[in-house]
C-alpha cells in the first residue's frame, strides 16, 4: 500500500497568513493526489484533485502543486472559514490512502 | 438537489451485524463507482470498499475483507454496506462517497459526500 505522510499535523495561524500543507507518497503518483477540507462533524470536502486542478466552486485562495512523490496545499490568505482539517489523499493505486491530516488552528 | 444520504447506523455488540444503506439523487446514480470510507472518532480517514457502476468490479481494504460486503441496487439508487462479526475497531462514522467520473475527475477521486452514519460496536 502507499503511505502518505502530512506535515505538519497541526498549525496555528492567523486570518489573512500564507499557509503550506505538505503531503509525500511513499511511492511515485504521478499527480494523482487530491486534498479534502473537513470540519468538525462534517463530512470531507474535496479542494483539489490531479495535484493541481481546483474543484468547482472552491475558492481561489486554494492551490495544489507537486508531482511524483512530493505535494503542497496553500491557502493565500487564511480566511476564518478555513479553519478545518485538511487531508491528502491518493488516487494512483487501490487501496485509496490517505494522509492523516493536518488541523488548521486560530492562532 | 444531488446529494447522498446514509442511513442505518446504530449500536451492535462485538460479533454482530449491520447493514448501512446509501441513497443517491439528483445524478446518474449506474454512471458512478461508488465508495464507503470511515472515520473512527477523532481519527483520520480510511477507505474501506469500492464498487464499480455495474457492480461488476468490487474491492476492499484488508482490514474488512471477508466481514463486509459492499452491494448496490441502481434502480433504487441505493448502495449498501453488509457488516459482519464487526469489532471494536469498526466503531466509526461511515461515509458513501462518490467516484470521480474519470472524464475530469479521475477515478478514485471523491468528489461527492454523504453526511455519514455512525455506528458503535460495543458490548
Amino acid at each position: 500500500d502507499i503511505q502518505m505522510t502530512q506535515s505538519p499535523s497541526s498549525l496555528s495561524a492567523s486570518v489573512g497568513d500564507r499557509v503550506s500543507i505538505t503531503c509525500r507518497a511513499s511511492q511515485t503518483i504521478s499527480r494523482y493526489l487530491n486534498w479534502y477540507q473537513q470540519k468538525p462533524g462534517k463530512a470531507p470536502k474535496l479542494l483539489i484533485y490531479a495535484a493541481s486542478s481546483l474543484q468547482s466552486g472552491v475558492p481561489s485562495r486554494f492551490s495544489g502543486s507537486g508531482s511524483g512523490t512530493d505535494f503542497t496545499l496553500t491557502i493565500s490568505s487564511l480566511q476564518p472559514e478555513d479553519f478545518a482539517t485538511y487531508y491528502c489523499q491518493q488516487s494512483f493505486s487501490a487501496p485509496r490512502t490517505f494522509g492523516h491530516g493536518t488541523k488548521v488552528e486560530i492562532k | 438537489e444531488v446529494q447522498l444520504v446514509e442511513s442505518g447506523g446504530g449500536l451492535v455488540k462485538p460479533g454482530g451485524s449491520l447493514r448501512v444503506s446509501c441513497v443517491a439523487s439528483g445524478f446518474t446514480f449506474s454512471y458512478y463507482n461508488m465508495n464507503w470510507v470511515r472515520q473512527a472518532p477523532g481519527k483520520g480517514l480510511e477507505w474501506v470498499s469500492s464498487i464499480s457502476g455495474s457492480s461488476n468490479y468490487i474491492y476492499y481494504a484488508d482490514s474488512v475483507k471477508g466481514r463486509f460486503t459492499i452491494s448496490r441496487d441502481n434502480a433504487q439508487n441505493s448502495l449498501y454496506l453488509q457488516m459482519n462479526s464487526l469489532r471494536g475497531e469498526d466503531s466509526a462514522v461511515y461515509y458513501c462517497a462518490r467516484d470521480g467520473d474519470s472524464k475530469v475527475i479521475p477515478e478514485g477521486t471523491f468528489d461527492m459526500w454523504g453526511q455519514g452514519t455512525m455506528v458503535t460496536v460495543s458490548s
